[in-house]
């Protein structure tokens, strides 16, 4: 169980363009997922909180509008990085939280933006 | 807000020693601790964790000991294998953050043949 699934693995895109990265829990209801971004031999750096159903929450420093968050359901949150550029260039990690706390990570988006 | 910090930031062992890691947490108000093990390119995947009702807890060759009064958790790993060559991180959160985590800068643990 607790089975967290990202589409896609690998994406590459243009300068300017906008990619969506879909984060969907397969066996269980995620109140809650959440949102990381990684940089090659460095720690997860949580990007936001979305819960299902209201706006999510963003860290410090994190733009909102560049970073869109959407959590329609229990089981599925995308991610849309807008106007994407080459230092937007990383891995993205969601995970899926249940309300006894334990977080599962999804296999990771890692976005090329040329 | 939480702070994390882990050490060491690599660490080597000849297969069959012990690996152990160290992370301290700022927030005493902090109750959950896990651990997860990141290879390359891959998920983070939970190992173990622990709960501050709980002092320590033992997986097989894994265990995690929780000191609250000094704010320190440690990683143990016995009799390890190649396969225990990754990346670990600690992580703490407080439930009243919603389940959010912090998590410690990472350690490259490399077992030798």
């Amino acid at each position: 169980g607790a089975v967290v699934s990202q589409h896609p693995s690998r994406v590459i895109c243009k300068s300017g363009t906008s990619v969506k990265i879909e984060c969907r829990s397969l066996d269980f209801q995620a109140t809650t997922m959440f949102w990381y971004r990684q940089f090659p031999k460095q720690s997860l750096m949580l990007m936001a909180t979305s819960n299902e159903g209201s706006k999510a929450t963003y860290e410090q420093g994190v733009e909102k509008d560049k970073f869109l968050i959407n959590h329609a359901s229990l089981t599925l949150s995308t991610l849309t990085v807008t106007s994407a550029h080459p230092e937007d260039s990383s891995f993205y990690i969601c995970s899926a939280g249940t309300r006894l706390e334990t977080q599962y990570f999804g296999p990771g988006t890692r976005l090329l933006v040329l | 807000g939480e702070n994390v910090e882990q050490h060491p930031s690599t660490l080597s062992v000849q297969e069959g020693d012990s690996a152990v890691i160290k992370c301290t947490y700022s927030d005493s108000a902090s109750n959950y601790f896990p651990w997860y093990k990141q290879e390359l390119g891959k998920r983070p995947q939970l190992i173990i964790d622990i709960r501050s009702n709980v002092g320590e807890k033992k997986d097989q060759r894994i265990a995690v000991t929780l000191n609250k009064t000094a704010k320190h958790f440690s990683l143990h790993i016995t009799e390890t294998q190649p396969e225990d060559s990754a990346v670990y991180f600690c992580a703490a959160r407080n439930t009243g953050t919603a389940s959010k985590l912090t998590f410690g800068t990472g350690t490259r643990l490399q077992v030798m043949l």
